[in-house]
């Protein structure tokens, strides 16, 4: 079935340093990608949707100049988490939709997320 | 705009027992229902999902979940707990102009005792 690989499953990084992640999808190609943030005890949040060449929508209150995200090519989305704090320590999932947009109802495929912690 | 909302933030249940994790939305369109379930330090992985049709769905693991529109209701059961569905589950709705787009209930901390 479809698959998305995200990577790396778990990153330590120094407050001020950059971090990336990136979230492909195996064996489909995905137009679409969404980034998602999970505060500990809490639901998932949707940051950001992440369209292929061309500029990611990011939801209200998610500062698109320090969680970067670029779409190069159908199977692989990535999410830079720039100038990292404290505060961004969190677990931080993808997902990517098999098909295009105009198949209703399909579920997202998720990667297993990445455990980001900011010393 | 659309909600989801899972009343049970932590269930306790003994293993064998039978179990039934609530789940209410709210939208204007016919929904696009879904559970999911996380295990700690894991992604989410899809249990089951409604579009139409019968409204009770069969899912992986043992579950089933049965939608009611006039109760707004969407809730996942499973007759017989085991030890390994110790987890969160997720209910969430989709958008039924796109359905690309997930929002997503609070989540319920499922705890299994022996």
């Amino acid at each position: 079935g479809a698959v998305v690989s995200q990577h790396p499953s778990r990153v330590i990084c120094k407050s001020g340093t950059s971090v990336k992640i990136e979230c492909r999808s195996l064996d489909f190609q995905a137009t679409t990608m969404f980034w998602y943030r999970q505060f500990p005890k809490q639901s998932l949040m949707l940051m950001a949707t992440s369209n292929e060449g061309s500029k990611a929508t990011y939801e209200q209150g998610v500062e698109k100049d320090k969680f970067l995200i670029n779409h190069a090519s159908l199977t692989l989305s990535t999410l830079t988490v720039t100038s990292a704090h404290p505060e961004d320590s969190s677990f931080y999932i993808c997902s990517a939709r098999l098909g295009n947009l105009g198949r209703r109802g399909s579920p997202l495929h998720f990667g297993n997320g990445t455990r980001l912690t900011v010393t | 705009a659309q909600s989801v909302t899972q009343p049970d933030i932590h269930i306790t249940v003994s293993e064998g027992a039978s179990l039934e994790l609530r789940c209410n939305y709210s939208y204007g369109a016919t929904p696009y229902l879904f559970w999911y379930v996380q295990s700690p330090g894991q992604g989410l992985q899809l249990l089951l999902k409604y579009f139409s049709g019968d409204t009770l769905v069969q899912g992986i693991k043992g579950f089933e979940a049965e939608f009611k529109r006039s109760q707004s209701s969407f809730n996942l059961r499973k007759p017989s707990v085991h030890w390994s569905d110790a987890a969160e589950y997720f209910c969430a709705v989709g958008l039924n102009n796109a359905g690309n787009m997930l929002t997503f209930g609070g989540g319920t901390r499922l705890m299994v005792k022996p």
